[in-house]
């Protein structure tokens, strides 16, 4: 099983600054198949990107991801306070599909 | 719109059964895999359960396997979890996912449900 280790786990910052999340692989992930989520209080898990880095549909450019083999970034460039969320990074090019355990994003 | 509408959560005891479900609306839903991923309070998210867009093809967590059936209805646009034998540790939102294909390998999740809290107490 592919283990997801994100950091940090918590991430503060205001409104307008560029936040990067990484997301880190025990064994090199196939192809491009990774994923990021959003997922806000009380909310579903929204798809962010897919493909390490295409956007899904509706996602403001503000959110890229890039990397490849066991080292992701999401980036959030000019945060926004409805980008206050864990956002979650997830493997599914090898079975069991996983999930990293999260960063919080918190705007101050 | 691609809608999903779960229903089914509630408050079992251990070693009761419970069945989710989720309704899907604004695609073809035969052509897609569907996914059971499930939420522990405060905790992170864990694919449970998948079927193929035919149906033909499911997969369990060893968490689950001989416990949670996954089934779907494609007549009915429905995608059901079976739940026997639940543990304490079962308790969780369960969501169901819609994957981005016609199979569940090499697929993302690009539709969530809304979310159904199952609670396995004595």
């Amino acid at each position: 099983e592919i283990v997801l280790t994100q950091s940090p786990g918590t991430l503060s910052l205001s409104p307008g600054e560029r936040a990067t999340l990484s997301c880190t692989a025990s064994q090199s992930i196939r192809s491009t198949y990774l994923a990021w989520y959003q997922q806000r209080p009380g909310q579903a898990p929204r798809l962010l990107i897919y493909g390490v880095s295409n956007r899904a549909t509706g996602i403001p450019d503000t959110f890229s991801g890039s990397g490849s083999g066991t080292d992701f970034t999401l980036t959030i460039t000019r945060l926004d306070p409805e980008d206050s969320a864990v956002y979650y990074c997830q493997q599914y090019g090898s079975s069991p599909f996983t999930f990293g355990p999260g960063t919080r994003v918190h705007i101050k | 719109e691609v809608q999903l509408l779960q229903s089914g959560g509630a408050f079992v005891q251990p070693g009761g059964s419970l069945r989710l479900s989720c309704a899907a609306s604004g695609f073809t839903f035969s052509a897609y895999a569907m996914s059971w991923v499930r939420q522990a309070p405060g905790k992170g998210l864990e694919w449970v359960s998948a079927i193929t867009g035919s149906g033909r093809d499911t997969y369990h967590a060893d968490s689950v396997q001989g416990r949670f059936i996954i089934s779907r209805d494609n007549s009915k646009t429905t995608l059901y979890l079976q739940m026997d034998r639940l543990r304490a540790e079962d308790t969780a939102v369960y969501y169901c996912a819609k994957d981005s294909r016609g199979w569940y390998w090499e697929t993302h999740f690009d539709n969530w449900g809304q979310g159904a809290l199952v609670t396995v107490s004595s």
